[in-house]
């Protein structure tokens, strides 16, 4: 069945450093990759998303990439900031009705 | 102005009990869902509304019971309450099926 791995599962940087998350998808099929960040106490909220059509997306400090042929995709984070801290979901799909979530990177920015 | 809001925000009780989340999201979407979110932050989806219709039914125990009134509304039944349903309940919508989700600020349920 579907499955989308992620790793690492958690993740510690320097204020200003680079955080990069990956994750793995199974089915070739999937044509679309969200990327989700949850606050605590939150819900997720969606922050960037690519389309099979597209290798690369920015959006100012945060950009995806995505690679087919290996059917992997990874969310950049430049310049982290402490309000960065949070957990990071990835997504692929659609299969049928829904989206796959990977198992979440918790991502600690250290001032 | 909420775009998807939840009810309660906690629920606390005991083995047995018979409880409803509700949902209601004011964005005009056609889809509406609702995961489950374990402690170890694993999100799982449960069932999935078009329009009223229900599209999605994962493997749930039939404890759990989803109703959808109007398509701006998705509350979910639970019978029996068992220990192991303790989790964090997310609701959340899209325009479309499979599409951008915007998800509800999350419902914890204790049960003791």
């Amino acid at each position: 069945g579907e499955n989308v791995e992620q790793h690492p599962s958690t993740l510690s940087v320097q204020e200003g450093d680079s955080a990069v998350i990956k994750c793995t998808y199974s089915d070739s099929a999937s044509n679309y990759f969200p990327w989700y960040k949850q606050e605590l106490g939150k819900g997720p909220q969606l922050i960037i998303d690519i389309r099979s059509n597209v290798g690369e997306k920015k959006d100012q400090r945060i950009a995806v990439t995505l690679n087919k042929t290996a059917k992997h995709f990874s969310l950049h984070i430049t310049e982290t900031q402490p309000e960065d801290s949070a957990v990071y979901f990835c997504a692929a799909g659609p299969y049928g009705d829904k989206v796959i979530f990977g198992p979440g990177t918790s991502l600690s920015v250290i001032p | 102005d909420t775009a998807v809001s939840q009810t309660p925000k906690y629920l606390v009780t005991q083995m047995g009990n018979d409880k409803s989340i509700k949902c209601e999201q004011n964005l005009g979407h056609d889809t509406m869902y609702w995961y489950k979110q374990d402690s170890k932050k694993f999100l799982k989806i449960m069932f999935s509304y078009n329009n009223k219709e229900l599209i999605i039914n994962e493997t749930v125990p039939n404890r759990f019971s989803p109703k959808s009134p109007d398509k701006a509304h998705l509350n979910l039944h639970i019978n029996s309450l068992e220990l192991g349903d303790s989790a964090v309940y997310f609701c959340a919508s899209s325009q479309t099926s499979g599409g951008e989700q915007y998800f509800g600020p999350g419902t914890r349920l204790t049960v003791t």
